[in-house]
């Protein structure tokens, strides 16, 4: 069974550019959630969709969206980027949401310049 | 809202012995997941504990999550180099819209030969 695929593995961007990370989670499973990684913050949970619709949503500005398809793939936004938007990002599948064990993928490393 | 705290931050131990790695939570855990992370890349999914007292086993790691269900305890028996790594706790914390979970800082484990 594949896992979890996220892509691109790395990214640079300029301040203000937006950017798309997109998700392919494990067949069969319907929960897509996305988190956050730095240094300084540790991981920290964006938002997560379900049966393409959004079910959570962490502390982050509207800067942040997200969306999930039909086929449960996933993507996510950040509009006007900024310096401090360099991070890991990762994605998580599951196949409920809820409750159930959480897979991750490899990340996107989003480096903003 | 909730908090998890792991200790201790980083150890360094020798091939061969045993160590454990422990994760209290400010509140009640209704799932405690344990993760490992290389340095930069994806977290791997080690095991979830949702029972208190429950206790799970996976080649020579142990996790356990205690009766009162607000601390765990990740043990590695007789150690190996690719033990090494980032180990993450990570909690759902109860709510009811979905999956999202918090994490503690890590507890960078090096083995040294």
């Amino acid at each position: 069974k594949a896992g979890v695929t996220q892509t691109p593995r790395y990214l640079i961007k300029t301040r203000g550019q937006q950017v798309t990370l997109s998700c392919s989670p494990i067949s069969g499973h319907r929960s897509v959630s996305w988190y956050q990684q730095t240094p300084g913050q540790g991981l920290q949970f964006l938002f997560e969709y379900f049966s393409e619709t959004q079910r959570n949503k962490g502390n982050f500005p509207g800067r942040f969206s997200g969306r999930q398809f039909s086929n449960s793939r996933s993507e996510m936004n950040v509009s006007t980027l900024e310096l401090g938007d360099s991070a890991l990002y990762l994605c998580a599948s599951s196949p409920l949401t809820g409750g159930t064990e959480a897979f991750f993928g490899q990340g996107t490393r989003l480096t903003v310049v | 809202s909730q908090e998890l705290e792991q200790s201790p931050q980083s150890l360094i131990v020798q091939e061969g012995k045993n160590l454990t790695i422990n994760c209290t939570s400010s509140k009640t855990l209704y799932g405690l997941y344990w993760y490992k992370q290389k340095y930069g890349e994806g977290l791997i999914f080690l095991m979830m504990l949702q029972k208190g007292g429950e206790e799970k086993s996976h080649e020579k790691i142990t996790a356990k999550l205690d009766e009162k269900k607000q601390q765990s305890s990740l043990h590695i028996t007789a150690s190996q180099p690719s033990h090494a790594g980032i180990y993450l706790c990570g909690a759902d914390g109860g709510n009811q819209a979905g999956t999202a979970l918090i994490f503690g800082k890590g507890t960078t484990l090096s083995v040294s030969s």
